[in-house]
């Protein structure tokens, strides 16, 4: 079965900086990989995510993210964070097989500082 | 606008009380899930759907029953509740198989059990 580690729970940064979340899977199939980002009191909103094409997936509000099969990872990024980025974000899974399955990470926070 | 739509946004229950959570959608989505989001444990998966009349369970199906009638709509029923279920309940929707497309996700009830 798959499964999702974001490790971190909280994440911190100033305005203008990098953000980095961290998001490793477990599959025993080839994976197809999502990030989505809750707003307070929202649902989830889809990211960005990774269906076996190309390796580097751009998604909305400037994120993208790499899929690294040798380390079995699925990073986020934005080169530089704004107010607006603050938010839990999620990590996805889900195997070809079941692909009606997704399985989330715990989730990380991230807070802004101006 | 075309979506998931969740009601109520907010439940009040006392033990032993049941109630149905409603879920629709107008996107003609084969697919349709129930998750319950608790701190620290990311999303987990209570029930789906892959169409009309066909549901199977999910990791924490304990508790909850499901029906699926029709495409545009998947109804979570508490039997009795339990304070244990106190959480906020996302139901999500997809076409073609989550991993191609991402689900669509409802705003969320937010249930309290008392």
């Amino acid at each position: 079965a798959q499964s999702v580690t974001q490790l971190g729970s909280h994440v911190s940064v100033s305005e203008g900086a990098l953000v980095l979340l961290r998001c490793n899977y477990s599959s025993s199939v080839p994976p197809y990989l999502f990030w989505y980002v809750q707003y307070p009191n929202q649902g989830l909103q889809l990211l960005l995510k990774y269906t076996s094409a190309a390796t580097l997936v751009k998604g909305i509000n400037g994120f993208e993210a790499e899929f690294k099969k040798s380390e079995t990872s699925f990073h986020l990024t934005k080169p530089s964070a704004h107010m607006s980025d603050a938010a839990e974000y999620f990590c996805a899974v889900t195997e070809g097989s079941n692909d009606y399955k997704l399985s989330f990470g715990a989730g990380t926070t991230v807070t802004v500082r101006a | 606008n075309a979506g998931v739509t969740q009601t109520p946004k907010f439940q009040v229950l006392k033990t032993g009380q049941s109630m149905t959570l409603q879920c629709a959608q107008d996107m003609n989505h084969e697919y349709m899930s129930w998750y319950r989001q608790d701190p620290g444990m990311g999303l987990r998966l209570i029930h789906y759907s892959v169409g009309a009349g066909i549901t199977d369970q999910g990791e924490v199906p304990n508790g909850y029953n499901v029906s699926r009638s029709t495409t545009e709509d998947f109804p979570l029923r508490l039997l009795s509740a339990a304070p244990s279920q106190t959480s906020v309940y996302f139901c999500a929707s997809s076409s073609q198989g989550g991993r191609n497309y991402g689900y669509t996700f409802g705003s969320g009830t937010r249930l309290t059990v008392v």
